[in-house]
Formats: structure tokens, C-alpha cells, sequence
């Protein structure tokens, strides 16, 4: 079935540093590459997005990779701050109806 | 614009017992939404797709009677968890699919709710 590999399961960085995640998929037709960012006890809240028909996507400090070919993507964090410790979640889109499987949580920590 | 709002926030109950869980899409209408549940220290598992104005589909391993879903309209589903026993405590996330200004569907999740059975 539908699988998502997400690696490192526990990051920690330098304040300043860069931080990256990288995840896995199993699905040739997935087409959409979510990241999410989670505090404890709350909902997902999305940071950056890609699509199949493009290979990098930036967003101020966060940037986001995908390689089709070798059906994986990376999530790229510069310049951490306190701020950005969290739970990351990397998804890819399945079948129909815009369904998401996730990987299993990187806990991103930022050192001051 | 694309907030979810789930209520309520948490509830405790006994065992044996029925608890309904709201999502609203506030701003959007969606006639999808997803139903996820979350373990603690673990990732996010879909339970079901929601559907507005049709059955809601299942995702394998997941009790349709247990977990009851209805999709009254196009801002409002909800799951029902009956006789919940302990090991239904969880934390339960509903999100629902937005269009905007991104392209294509991206879905916004709610805050959760913990449900814990006593």
C-alpha cells in the first residue's frame, strides 16, 4: 500500500544552522507533497506545499525539493530559530480524493 | 481565509458511552472532509472521508459502526464515537480541502480534539 518514509525521527540544530528532513514515497502517481508543522497539542498547520510539476519551492527561510524519479522530497529550514522546535510531518497525496498518508514525524529541536 | 474549527477542544467520558465531535469549515465550503487520529508520539492515521450529502468511505481497518460520520452540509461533519471504550482515547484531527489561491486542493487541518474514556 500507499507509504510515506520520513527521516531523521528527532533533529537537533544550533539556533542559526540549517535543519533538513527528508522523506520517501512509495506511490508513483503522487502528485502532491505537503509539510506540516505541529506544536504539542494542536492541529497540523501547513508551512509549504509542492506539486509534481515542479522541483523546488521557497518560502522565505523554508524551501521544499522533489525528485520524481526517486520519488522523494525534502523539507530545507535555514536560519532555525527557537521558534521552529516542532513536530514536521511530510504527507504525499493517494489515490482519489485528495487523500494524504503521512510519514511518521521528525521532532525538529532548536537550541538557543 | 480556510480556518476549521473542531469542538469540543477535549472531553472525558465513561466507558460504554457516545461522543459526537464537530468540524466546521468556517470560511469555505467543503464537501469533503477527512477524519484523522492521532496516538501519542505518533503520526497522523486517516479513519475516513467524509462526504457531503453521501456515504462517508472507510479507510481499511476502520469500524463504520463504531465510528459514525455524517456530513450535514457543506461547513459541518461530524464523528460520532459509540461505546467508546480506552482504547479509543485518542486525539482526533479533522481537515477539510481548500482551493485558493495554492492551486489545486490543499487541506487545512482543525485544532483536534482529545477525547479520553475512562
Amino acid at each position: 500500500g500507499e507509504n510515506v518514509e520520513q527521516h531523521p525521527s528527532t533533529l537537533s540544530v544550533q539556533e542559526g544552522d540549517s535543519a533538513v528532513i527528508k522523506c520517501t514515497y512509495s506511490d508513483s502517481a503522487s502528485n502532491y507533497f505537503p509539510w506540516y508543522k505541529q506544536e504539542l497539542g494542536k492541529g497540523p498547520q501547513l508551512i509549504i506545499d509542492i506539486r509534481s510539476n515542479v522541483g523546488e519551492k521557497k518560502d522565505q527561510r523554508i524551501a521544499v525539493t522533489l525528485n520524481k524519479t526517486a520519488k522523494h522530497f525534502s523539507l530545507h529550514i535555514t536560519e532555525t530559530q527557537p521558534e521552529d522546535s516542532a513536530v514536521y510531518f511530510c504527507a504525499a497525496s493517494f489515490g482519489r480524493g485528495n487523500k494524504l498518508v503521512f510519514g511518521a514525524g521528525t521532532i525538529l529541536r532548536v537550541k538557543s | 481565509g480556510a480556518v476549521v474549527s473542531q469542538h469540543p477542544s477535549r472531553v472525558i467520558c465513561k466507558s460504554g458511552t457516545s461522543v459526537k465531535i464537530e468540524c466546521r469549515s468556517l470560511d469555505f465550503q467543503a464537501t469533503t472532509m477527512f477524519w484523522y487520529r492521532q496516538f501519542p508520539k505518533q503520526s497522523l492515521m486517516l479513519m475516513a472521508t467524509s462526504n457531503e450529502g453521501s456515504k462517508a468511505t472507510y479507510e481499511q481497518g476502520v469500524e463504520k459502526d463504531k465510528f459514525l460520520i455524517n456530513h450535514a452540509s457543506l461547513t459541518l461533519s461530524t464523528l460520532t464515537v459509540t461505546s467508546a471504550h480506552p482504547e479509543d482515547s485518542s486525539f482526533y484531527i479533522c481537515s477539510a480541502p481548500f482551493s485558493g489561491t495554492r492551486g489545486g486542493d490543499t487541506q487545512y487541518f482543525g485544532p483536534g480534539t482529545r477525547l479520553t474514556v475512562l
